[in-house]
């Protein structure tokens, strides 16, 4: 099975600032990897897909890149609605998994 | 608008059995991959199940295997996640999950907001 890792666990950063969260799978994943915004009590969102496409209607300012083993998540000037729990997914082989989430919060 | 309801969680002892359905609108239900994923509480999130659209297979994640069930009845807009001999484990808020692609589950473009399942004694 692929093992997914994601790096920070959690980061506090104040509006307007530049904020990466990195996922690195245990094999090449090609470019099969997806990014989703996760806010509690609500249903997580596709932001996301294939390593770097955006769903359409998410704000430019969340981007992805990477492919084979280490993708990079960006949040170009972080807002106060960003504040949720970020995953990556990898869909090259079953089972897909996720990372273990990275938390990110307003200084 | 896509919509996916969730229905059938609740409390059941250890060893006992649930099923979920998820009532889907707003989309071409036949036509694409579903599946089920679930967080644990406190944890992060676990693809459980899919079934691909169109007449297609049937996955699962090692962890249910033999003891979970996923089906849909496309008549219905409905998928089902049978769910038997529940462990402690399985505690957790299941998400129905509609694909971006119609044979095999890979990208999750919308989700449910969950129904809960608690197995405890």
């Amino acid at each position: 099975d692929i093992q997914m890792t994601q790096s920070p666990f959690s980061l506090s950063a104040s509006v307007g600032d530049r904020v990466t969260i990195t996922c690195q799978a245990s094999q090449d994943i090609s470019n099969y990897l997806n990014w989703y915004q996760h806010k509690p009590g609500k249903a997580p969102k596709l932001l996301i897909y294939d390593a770097s496409n955006l769903e359409t209607g998410v704000p430019s300012r969340f981007s992805g890149s990477g492919s084979g083993t280490d993708f990079t998540f960006t949040i170009s000037s972080l807002q106060p609605e960003d504040i949720a729990t970020y995953y990556c997914q990898q869909y090259d082989n079953l089972p897909f998994s996720f990372g273990p989430g990275t938390k990110v919060d307003i200084k | 608008e896509v919509q996916l309801v969730e229905s059938g969680g609740g409390f059941v002892q250890p060893g006992g059995s649930l099923r979920l359905s998820c009532a889907a609108s707003g989309f071409t239900f036949s036509v694409y991959a579903m599946s089920w994923v679930r967080q644990a509480p406190g944890k992060g999130l676990e693809w459980v199940s899919g079934i691909g659209g169109g007449g297609g297979g049937t996955y699962y994640a090692d962890s249910v295997k033999g003891r979970f069930t996923v089906s849909r009845d496309d008549s219905k807009n409905t998928l089902y996640l049978q769910m038997h001999s529940l462990r402690a484990e399985d505690t957790a808020v299941y998400h129905c999950v509609k694909d971006r692609i119609v044979v095999v589950p890979s990208i999750f473009d919308y989700w449910g907001r969950g129904s809960l399942v608690t197995v405890s004694s």
